[in-house]
């Protein structure tokens, strides 16, 4: 299984701007998944994407996939204060998930 | 209906001593997995669990670590003995059936080893 690395590692705005953290992998997967955690809270899963699919909403929530380029973005929109937390992408191959160190967003009031 | 439970929350211990971490999955729930986040390493898998059977433990870091899932609604982790370089935040998570399915995890059990 392989790791997916988040980028940029911190992210910083104020509320009511969006929010966009990438994705990168290395090997072709089944789906990617995005995660968001709250400090001192377990991991809770937002998103699925599948590899035959590009494009997600839910919600505030935009999730792209583009696998020749083997990258995903999570857009937040509008964001709030409670969205401030970390997000973690996990590529797909195989039920095992290997997450990477994530992006720490900040949604300053 | 409730998600994962995990149990205790928090455990402060000394070396040497035995710790057990409790979880129950989500009822229904057929995959289980055991995780360890620290501040240097990020988030660990340890080992997961397909219909109670261990599938893959190759990130459980020593023999001190063992982790066993009598049935489809418990699970535990143990150390022993503990280190201080275990002290973590372990993660228990369940998924629905095998195979690229959300996980949902628990809130975790903060553990330091003095």
């Amino acid at each position: 299984s392989q790791q997916g690395e988040e980028d940029p590692q911190a992210l910083s705005i104020q509320e009511g701007e969006n929010a966009t953290m990438n994705c990168s992998y290395k090997t072709s997967i089944n789906n990617l998944q995005w995660y968001r955690q709250n400090s001192g809270r377990g991991l809770v899963h937002l998103i699925l994407i599948r590899s035959n699919e590009r494009e997600k909403h839910s919600g505030r929530l935009r999730v792209t996939l583009d696998t020749s380029k083997k990258s995903s973005s999570l857009l937040i929109t509008a964001s709030r204060a409670a969205d401030t937390a970390s997000y973690f992408c996990a590529p797909g191959e195989s039920e095992k998930l290997v997450f990477g160190k994530g992006t720490k967003l900040t949604v300053n009031p | 209906d409730a998600g994962v439970i995990q149990s205790p929350r928090h455990e402060v211990t000394e070396m040497g001593q035995e710790v057990t971490l409790r979880c129950k999955p989500i009822s229904g729930h057929n995959s289980l997995f055991w995780y360890r986040q620290t501040m240097m390493r990020g988030l660990e898998l340890l080992i997961y669990f397909n219909n109670n059977v261990p599938i893959d433990d190759s990130g459980m870091p020593e023999d001190r670590f063992s982790a066993k899932m009598p049935n489809a609604s418990f699970s535990t982790l143990k150390i022993q003995p503990s280190e201080p370089r275990d002290s973590a935040v372990y993660f228990c998570a369940s998924s629905p059936s095998w195979g690229f399915q959300p996980q949902h995890f628990g809130d975790g059990t903060r553990l330091s080893i003095l």
